[in-house]
């Protein structure tokens, strides 16, 4: 099973780069490496994903090293409105008890 | 498509009461999922469905807790009797895809307080 770890939380101000790293040290080759954003009183929701290498969208960059056992999701220049609960997910095409969401890294955007 | 439904929003009841929660998945999405988040333990998978079959309940925490999902738009969790560690926010979630690295679309929740 693939755990991940990720801080706890992190504290940032507006307009500040955030980078939070996700630690995966046993993911398996078929593994994707999957991010999800969660909002006070909401259900998470997708934000990126990615296998190796840099992924970017509209919302977040993520960067993934040779390795893989690790990942950092980057949001550039946050605002108060990116204050949210952060969850770095490992699966691959089994079953998705795999899939394991945790405590995530609580960010707190101040002005 | 309006997203992943649940109801109630808010429940509030009393220890050994039955409880049952409602979710509509979207349309056209084959997988659909169970949620308890609390503060201790996060957001932890219950039970998942495949086409209205129940796949994996391993993570359903004991015999009080039930789902069903009768048709491919509506699924219910209930839990009899009720405790006051039940109390949690449950989410529902649906994916149109079979695998863990597929994008699952969540509900609202439903806050659930047991007195």
């Amino acid at each position: 099973l693939a755990k991940t770890t990720q801080p706890i939380s992190m504290d940032s101000y507006e307009g500040q780069e955030v980078n939070i790293t996700c630690s995966h040290n046993n993911i398996a080759t078929n593994d994707y490496i999957t991010w999800y954003q969660q909002f006070p009183s909401q259900g998470p929701r997708f934000i990126i994903q990615g296998y190796k290498t840099k992924v970017t969208n509209e919302v977040a960059s993520l960067f993934i090293p040779a390795d893989r056992k690790s990942s950092t999701l980057s949001l550039p220049r946050v605002s108060l409105s990116d204050t949210a609960v952060y969850y770095c997910l490992v699966g691959d095409n089994t079953g998705f008890q795999k899939l394991v969401f945790g405590t995530g890294t609580r960010l707190l955007v101040s002005p | 498509d309006a997203g992943v439904i649940q109801s109630p929003r808010h429940e509030v009841t009393e220890m050994g009461q039955e409880v049952t929660l409602r979710c509509k998945p979207i349309s056209g999405h084959d997988y659909l999922f169970w949620y308890r988040q609390t503060m201790m333990r996060g957001l932890e998978l219950l039970i998942y469905f495949n086409n209205n079959v129940p796949i994996d309940d391993s993570g359903m925490p004991e015999d009080r807790f039930s789902a069903k999902m009768p048709n491919a738009s509506f699924s219910t969790l209930k839990i009899q009797p009720s405790e006051p560690r039940d109390s949690a926010v449950y989410f529902c979630a649906s994916s149109p895809g079979g695998n863990s690295y597929n994008e699952q679309f969540f509900g609202p929740g439903t806050r659930l307080t047991v007195l």
